[in-house]
C-alpha cells in the first residue's frame, strides 16, 4: 500500500528557507503515470496547492509562490522535496505531500507536518 | 487561474438529513472536478473524482453532479461520521485550485 511521509524541521525562522522531504513507500516514484506534489493548509484555513513534479523532472508551480519555490525529485531514494525560501509568518501551515495520476486528482496524501515560521 | 467558489461556507444539519453543497468554477473545467472530505487533524480524503465517480470504498450516500460550471456534492442521509469539511478541487489545468470549503456542523 502506498504511503507518503513528510519530514523536515518544524520550526523555521523568518527570512530563512523551509525544507521538506516526502518519502514514498509501497510504490515507485519513477512511475510514468504519476505526479508528486505539495499542498499546504494554514491553521484553520483552506488548502493551497504549491507545486508538483514528475520523475522526469517536469515541474508545475503555483504562480504566487513560484519565485520562492523549488521542487525536486530523487529517484534513487524514492523521495521528492520542497524548498520555500524567504519565509514569513504567512507560510506557517500544515504541509502535505501527495500523489496524483495524470488526468486524475490527488489520490494519496501524507499525514502532513506543521511548520511554524517564528523567531 | 481558475477560481473555485464553494457555498455555503458552513451549514448545520442533523443526522439523517439530505445535505447539498455547491462549487462554482470561474471557467469551464469539463469534468475535472473532485471532492474531498477532511476531518480535524487529518489529511483530506478523496471522495469523488470526474464529477461523480466514487473513489473505491466510498459509500454510495455520496454523489456528485454537474450543471455547466456548477458542481454539487450531495450526502443522501447524513451520519455522525460525515460531520467534516468538504473541499472541491479542479484539476483541469495548472495551477490546481481548491474551493474554500464547506463545513458541515451538527445542528
Amino acid at each position: 500500500q502506498l504511503q507518503l511521509q513528510e519530514s523536515g524541521p518544524r520550526l523555521v525562522k523568518p527570512s530563512e528557507t523551509l525544507s521538506l522531504t516526502c518519502t514514498v513507500s509501497g510504490g515507485s516514484i519513477s512511475s510514468r503515470s504519476y505526479f508528486w506534489g505539495w499542498i499546504r493548509q494554514p491553521p484553520g484555513k483552506g488548502l493551497e496547492w504549491i507545486a508538483s513534479i514528475h520523475y522526469s523532472g517536469t515541474t508545475y508551480d503555483n504562480p504566487p509562490l513560484k519565485s520562492r519555490v523549488t521542487i525536486s525529485v530523487d529517484t534513487s531514494k524514492n523521495q521528492f522535496s520542497l524548498k520555500l525560501n524567504s519565509v514569513t509568518a504567512a507560510d506557517t501551515a500544515v504541509y502535505y505531500c501527495a500523489r496524483r495520476e495524470a488526468g486524475r486528482p490527488i489520490d494519496h496524501w501524507g499525514q502532513g507536518t506543521l511548520v511554524t515560521v517564528s523567531s | 487561474d481558475i477560481q473555485m467558489t464553494q457555498s455555503p461556507s458552513s451549514l448545520s444539519a442533523s443526522v439523517g438529513d439530505r445535505v447539498t453543497m455547491t462549487c462554482r468554477a470561474s471557467q469551464g473545467i469539463s469534468n475535472y472536478l473532485a471532492w474531498f472530505q477532511q476531518k480535524p487533524g487529518k489529511p483530506p480524503k478523496s471522495l469523488i473524482y470526474a464529477v461523480s465517480t466514487l473513489q473505491s470504498g466510498v459509500p454510495s450516500k455520496f454523489s456528485g453532479s454537474r450543471s455547466g460550471t456548477d458542481f454539487t456534492l450531495t450526502i443522501s442521509s447524513l451520519q455522525p461520521e460525515d460531520f467534516a469539511t468538504y473541499y472541491c478541487q479542479q484539476y483541469s489545468s495548472y495551477p490546481i485550485t481548491f474551493g474554500g470549503g464547506t463545513k458541515v456542523e451538527m445542528k
